[in-house]
């Protein structure tokens, strides 16, 4: 069964600086999707970057890059030059190949930028 | 404008009174989900659809129905609600099973 693991509930940043939040996973299936989303204070969820077990490269979107190491199954989201805009709640989430309609999210990580 | 849209935004019923969430995209999405979230729990999917007539469970799906008779529509049927099933709700879309989601503003419902 696929299991997604945030270790930090609450993590804070200086404006302008760089940001890792953690996240692992756990799944016996070689074919599955990795993803980020993004929900301000406002409550919607927004999509912000998907890494495929099979992509050879990093996926990177803008200010966000994934920073997927697949031995150790992990998939930390990085973001760099940090805005006030970033404040949220950050959630890793998965998808199995084999089961490739189910989802599962972790327990998520609140974001706070400092000016 | 691309979007998932749903209705109510919000909800107060009393426990044991049917009540239907919908849910439209309009995006020709294949793929359709619903999830709730929980303060401390995160989101956990109710039950998704591959395509037009293809649903199935997700984690929670005890108390909840769906139905996918058109690919744009996804509604969430609760039959009697109760208590428990008070949450923020989110039906969520993608072009393919193995792409991000794009999720509707939400529905808090209170059961009371």
């Amino acid at each position: 069964a696929q299991k997604i693991t945030q270790t930090q509930p609450g993590m804070f940043v200086q404006e302008k600086e760089a940001v890792t939040l953690d996240c692992t996973y756990d799944t016996s299936d070689p074919s599955y999707g990795l993803f980020w989303y993004k929900q301000p204070s406002s409550g919607e969820m927004i999509f912000l970057i998907y890494q495929g077990s099979y992509d050879q490269q990093n996926a990177t979107e803008g200010r966000y890059s994934l920073n997927f190491q697949k031995a150790r199954k992990s998939a930390n989201l990085v973001i760099s030059a940090s805005q006030l805009g970033d404040s949220a709640m950050y959630f890793c989430a998965m998808r199995e190949n084999t089961n490739a309609g189910k989802s599962t999210f972790g327990d998520g990580t609140t974001l706070t930028v400092k000016p | 404008e691309a979007q998932v849209t749903q209705n109510p935004r919000y909800l107060i019923t009393v426990t044991g009174k049917k009540l239907t969430v919908t849910c439209s995209q309009n995006m020709n999405h294949e793929y359709m989900s619903w999830y709730r979230q929980d303060p401390g729990l995160g989101l956990r999917q109710i039950y998704y659809s591959m395509n037009v007539e293809v649903t199935d469970k997700g984690d929670v799906p005890e108390g909840y129905k769906v139905s996918r008779k058109e690919k744009r529509n996804f509604p969430l049927i609760l039959e009697s609600p109760s208590p428990n099933q008070t949450s923020l709700y989110f039906c969520a879309s993608s072009l393919w099973v193995s792409g991000g989601q794009f999720f509707g503003p939400g529905t808090r419902l209170t059961v009371l």
